[in-house]
């Protein structure tokens, strides 16, 4: 069955650095993904997703994802981080096509 | 404005006595979900319907049910809540099933004592 996984629930970032947010997602066949965010005490919002068009994926607020189908990863990436994107990030993926399957989600820090 | 809303935002109850979360949207979508969030387990899905009448169980459906009589609004029923159902809980909805973009709710914080 679909799953995803998120590599690290926690991670720390320097403003201005790199921001990596890392998911593995267990198919055989090409998935559906998603990667959501949460600000603070709201609800979740869709960053971006992939549909098989392309394999990267550019999102709001300068995030983007490469979908690698022989890593089975899509990983998020923003060249330099703002403070604003201090949150909790969510990477999900469709159970056939009726469920949905979220990863565990990794928090952001961004550090000034 | 396209909306999900979820009502209460915030409710302490205690064990045994029955709540209801509503949650209705203004987007004419098809399909809703319930999911729950929780610490270091991310959101879990406990129910979703695809359309009126069509409900089925997620991930984690013990002690909750569900109902669907109009398009708009999909309640949460705690018929029996316990503790271990402290949890936030958030409404989703999108217009084709899961693998389209889901919208959010604002969330409901339920404390069971």
């Amino acid at each position: 069955a679909q799953s995803v996984t998120q590599l690290g629930s926690h991670v720390s970032v320097s403003e201005g650095a790199l921001v990596l947010l890392r998911c593995n997602y267990s198919s055989s066949v090409p998935p559906y993904l998603f990667w959501y965010v949460q600000y603070p005490n709201q609800g979740l919002q869709l960053l971006l997703k992939y549909t098989s068009a392309a394999t990267l994926v550019k999102g709001i607020n300068g995030f983007e994802a490469e979908f690698k189908k022989s890593e089975t990863s899509f990983h998020l990436t923003k060249p330099s981080a703002h403070m604003s994107d201090a949150a909790e990030y969510f990477c999900a993926s469709p159970r056939g096509s009726e469920k949905l399957v979220f990863g565990k989600g990794t928090k952001l820090t961004v550090n000034p | 404005e396209a909306q999900v809303t979820q009502n209460p935002r915030y409710l302490i109850t205690v064990t045994g006595k029955k709540l209801t979360v509503t949650c209705s949207q203004n987007m004419n979508h098809e399909y809703m979900s319930w999911y729950r969030q929780d610490p270091g387990l991310g959101l879990r899905q406990i129910y979703y319907s695809m359309n009126v009448e069509v409900t089925d169980k997620g991930d984690v459906p013990e002690g909750y049910k569900v109902s669907r009589k109009e398009k708009r609004n999909f309640p949460l029923i705690l018929e029996s809540p316990s503790p271990n159902q402290t949890s936030l809980y958030f409404c989703a909805t999108s217009q084709g099933y899961a693998t389209e973009t889901q919208y959010f709710g604002p969330g409901t914080r339920l404390l069971v004592l």
